[in-house]
């Protein structure tokens, strides 16, 4: 069984650039989940979506970043504009059902 | 809301000592409590996963232990290794709403 697929998996960008990630769930997973790790620290999740609704998306900075879930299997994070701090790794994880997140193996940013 | 925290930050240890890494969470309502390794810049293997009802997991030289009550898990890598140097973090899915709350993590560095 093919596993969750990112791209790119890593990216340098400016800052006020904008930048868009890429997620391939596991094949039957209804949920989907964007986390952001910072270094040093553990993943804060971004956004859940189940199918191609949104079910979390409190802790997503809506003023620059923006998802979507497209016919309820791929998803795509954008970032626009970008800040420094946006610099982490982002990760995409999908579960079949809630009680195990099979994670992808991330997307490196560094805005520089 | 959970807090889970991770003692030491890091670890350095000789080749063929055990590890011993610590988790503690503050909402003892879990449905589980997973394990993952970290590799520089990339994404989350999933190492152990232990329901609320069980009081152990083990794979191979690995061993994980919950204490629900107490707000405590332990992880123990038998006779380490320098492959097992990476980052560890404990994730606990919580029972109400099945949001996964992370650790910041245990780098561990294994000297040959």
């Amino acid at each position: 069984e093919a596993g969750v697929a990112q791209s790119p998996r890593y990216k340098i960008i400016e800052k006020r650039q904008s930048v868009a990630f890429w997620c391939n769930p596991i094949s039957g997973h209804a949920t989907l989940y964007w986390y952001q790790q910072i270094l040093g620290q553990g993943p804060k999740l971004l956004i859940q979506f189940q199918n191609n609704g949104v079910v979390d998306d409190s802790q997503l900075p809506k003023d620059r970043f923006s998802a979507e879930r497209l016919k309820g299997v791929d998803s795509t994070l954008k970032i626009q504009p970008a800040k420094l701090e946006d610099s982490a790794v982002y990760l995409c994880a999908s579960s079949p059902h809630s009680y195990e997140q099979y994670f992808g193996p991330g997307t490196r940013l560094t805005v520089t | 809301k959970q807090e889970v925290t991770q003692i030491p930050a890091a670890l350095s240890v000789p080749e063929g000592e055990n590890l011993v890494l610590n988790c503690s969470f503050t909402d003892s309502a879990i449905y589980n409590l997973q394990w993952f390794r970290q590799d520089p810049g990339k994404g989350l293997t999933s190492l152990l996963l232990i329901q609320s009802s069980q009081r152990e997991q083990t794979s191979g030289r690995l061993n994980a232990s919950l204490d629900k009550s107490s707000g405590r898990s332990t992880l123990y890598i038998a006779a380490s290794q320098p492959g097992d140097s990476a980052t560890y973090l404990c994730a606990a899915l919580r029972s109400n709403d099945y949001k996964l709350s992370f650790g910041a993590g245990t780098t561990v560095t294994v000297r040959a």
